[in-house]
């Protein structure tokens, strides 16, 4: 079984502050790698994504680093403010099942004022 | 445009009933999936159907069955509810990449 691993499982932030979450694939076969975000009572929705071919995208606050030799890549939010308090999840599709992603186990991030 | 729907947002189940979740998508999405989300465990696939007319099993399939009855609606059914089946289901639709979620049901099996 194919596996993505994300931590930590949950983070406190002062606002202001940079938010770090990790996640870890245990395979090469893998071809995109989507962040989604998931406020409380609500469905996941997509925040940003990135193809292994780059090794960092940045949209506003939100920058994704992606390091394909370590297997492994990372969600950094500057300057977290406290509407970023959410859940979040890493996610990786292979390439094997165009249809399927599968998803980190979720990060509860907390941005205190 | 309303995205993806599910009915019905919350449920509470006795031991051994049997209850269908519905979920239908407006934005012609080919692919639908049904998700549970537990503490500590992250989203997990039930199944999903990567086209009208084809189903497949995900990492959870044990307890549920599918239907897609057409490019719109993918159903989830349980059949025997078990309290091991408490838990928030998801239904998704995506075109390629991106999955487009739905608002959640919340089911509790007591």
């Amino acid at each position: 079984q194919q596996q993505v691993k994300q931590s930590p499982q949950s983070l406190i932030v002062q606002k202001g502050g940079i938010s770090i979450i990790n996640c870890a694939y245990e395979n090469t076969a893998f071809d995109y790698f989507p962040w989604y975000q998931q406020f409380p009572g609500k469905g996941p929705a997509l925040l940003i994504a990135i193809r292994p071919d780059v090794s960092e995208k940045k949209e506003g606050r939100f920058t994704i680093s992606f390091n394909k030799s370590a297997k492994q890549f990372s969600l950094h939010i500057m300057d977290s403010q406290p509407g970023d308090s959410a859940t979040y999840f890493c996610a990786a599709r292979p390439y094997s099942s165009a249809s399927k992603i599968i998803f980190g186990s979720g990060t509860r991030l907390s941005i205190r004022p | 445009n309303a995205g993806v729907t599910q009915t019905p947002k919350f449920q509470v189940l006795k031991t051994g009933q049997s209850m269908t979740l519905q979920c239908a998508q407006d934005m012609n999405h080919n692919s639908m999936y049904w998700y549970r989300q537990d503490p500590g465990m992250g989203l997990r696939l039930i199944y999903y159907s990567a086209s009208e007319g084809t189903t497949d099993k995900g990492e959870v399939p044990n307890g549920y069955n599918v239907s897609r009855l057409n490019k719109r609606e993918f159903s989830l059914r349980l059949e025997s509810a078990a309290p091991s089946q408490t838990s928030v289901y998801f239904c998704a639709s995506s075109a390629k990449y991106e999955q487009y979620f739905g608002p959640g049901t919340r089911l509790t099996v007591t």
